[in-house]
């Protein structure tokens, strides 16, 4: 069982449309980062949460943290063929041990 | 970008064969870990380590050790590979100060035959 569920696992869709990504578990977290990674790259930090209900945007990209701390959405605006990827949220919980727990993914594919 | 290589990038091995994989660092981040990743599971963590010689096991530690004996590396070694490692094996690190942001390698794509 995955601490962090992703839905959708795979998305398609044409450019210039909106899509959002959700992250949910039952466990709270002390911070949550979303990364997205390229085919044969490793993961990239996109933003990363820390208060519950927060609200960061990063140009089209809007990320929420949610108020129990324990989900996390990813809001695209107008999607770019360049937006194209695979999403990854991942967790840090308040136990002292500085590991990430990662959910399993959405690959997005954006159509010109 | 941070620096970090990992080696070798590809490998083809026979199952019961050993193998170690490197991680090389030169931010001197305190933190290092290991990740694999499979389709339909994300990543998951390995091993990890905090310091030189100290190692902590991850979610998916059977079958796999580590070492660190340098600041700026982390090997991982699958003592007798199997079939089921196949994977694809990403090395990160972090500075351990603050929120934490791991920084990843290219990844090294592992098939045991």
């Amino acid at each position: 069982t995955q601490l962090l569920e992703q839905s959708p696992q795979f998305l398609s869709i044409q450019e210039g449309e909106n899509l959002t990504v959700y992250c949910n578990s039952s466990s709270v977290f002390s911070s949550l980062q979303w990364y997205r990674q390229e085919p044969g790259e490793g993961p990239v930090l996109l933003v990363t949460v820390v208060t519950g209900g927060e609200v960061k945007k990063l140009k089209r990209l809007t990320f929420q943290f949610g108020d129990a701390r324990k989900d996390s959405s990813l809001h695209i605006t107008a999607a770019q063929p360049g937006d194209t990827g695979l999403y990854l949220c991942a967790g840090l919980m308040d136990t002292g041990r500085r590991a990430l727990t990662f959910g399993s993914g959405t690959r997005l594919q954006v159509q010109p | 970008d941070a620096g970090i290589t990992q080696s070798p990038r590809h490998k083809v091995t026979e199952t019961g064969t050993p193998v170690t994989l490197r991680c090389h660092q030169t931010e001197n981040h305190r933190y290092m870990y290991w990740y694999r990743q499979d389709p339909g599971h994300g990543l998951r963590l390995i091993h990890y380590s905090y310091g030189v010689k100290d190692t902590d096991k991850g979610e998916v530690s059977d079958g796999y050790s580590v070492s660190r004996s340098k600041t700026e590396d982390f090997l991982l070694t699958l003592e007798s590979a199997t079939s089921s490692q196949t994977s694809v094996y990403f090395c990160a690190i972090s500075d351990g100060e603050g929120v934490e942001t791991q920084y990843f390698g290219p990844g090294t794509r592992l098939l045991v035959l």
